[in-house]
């Protein structure tokens, strides 16, 4: 099946330790994008990448970190640093167009991180 | 910096009502995107609308894009059970290469 996948699910950290979600696409996807959503809000860009070995800041990037080594993923670090890191995290993907035109996005079933 | 609001926030209908949710950015878009997630899950995408003034459907779903380029539409026809989520918008602007989501609409239908 093609698609994208984020592991874990569910995931618990203490404060002050640092944590990665995986994103992973099979889609052959150029673009890859990072939100972050709280509960009742919209969707706030963290980091995307339009290309392996770039990427750029969105919105919302302090206490944040990602690589793009592969252009199958694109995983995020959330760091001691960020100060309110309990959400839920969406991974995206979409064919990058011509001239900077946009497809649709497709996203993945989203990583719920908690901080106690 | 740009912004896409959506109204309302919340809307409750009865199985059967119209319902209608409104899409506004602060700035021109090249395109606008919708897309429903529903409760616990990930947003999916329901269409891209590009032209001024374009209106497409999908079976009960009407959406529509403003002739300025800067607002937008999403009318669902006799709501039923499973319309239940919570719709987004999202924008491309020409002055950015990154598309910005709306605050989103929350539908609730009661059967």
């Amino acid at each position: 099946d093609g698609g994208i996948t984020q592991s874990p699910k569910y995931l618990f950290r203490k404060e002050g330790q640092n944590v990665t979600l995986s994103c992973e696409q099979n889609l052959n996807h150029d673009a890859m994008y990072w939100y972050r959503q709280d509960p009742g809000q919209g969707l706030r860009l963290i980091y995307y990448s339009q290309i392996v070995n770039d990427f750029q800041k969105g919105d919302i990037a302090e206490g944040y970190s990602v690589s793009r080594e592969k252009k199958e993923s694109f995983p995020l670090t959330v760091t001691s640093a960020q100060k309110n890191p309990t959400a839920f995290y969406l991974c995206a993907s979409s064919p990058w167009g011509l001239a900077g035109s946009y497809n649709e996005q497709f996203f993945g079933p989203g990583t719920r991180l908690t901080v106690l | 910096g740009q912004q896409v609001m959506q109204i309302p926030q919340y809307q409750h209908v009865q199985e059967g009502e119209d319902f209608t949710t409104y899409c506004n950015s602060s700035t021109t878009l090249s395109n606008i995107q919708w897309y429903k997630q529903r409760p616990g899950g990930h947003p999916v995408f329901l269409i891209q609308l590009v032209k001024s003034g374009e209106v497409k459907k999908q079976k009960r779903l009407t959406f529509q894009f403003g002739e300025a380029k800067k607002n937008s539409s999403l009318h669902i026809t006799a709501t039923q059970t499973t319309d239940v989520g919570t719709y987004f918008c999202a924008g491309d602007s020409y002055n950015t290469d990154k598309l910005i989501f709306g605050t989103g609409t929350r539908l609730q239908v009661f059967p």
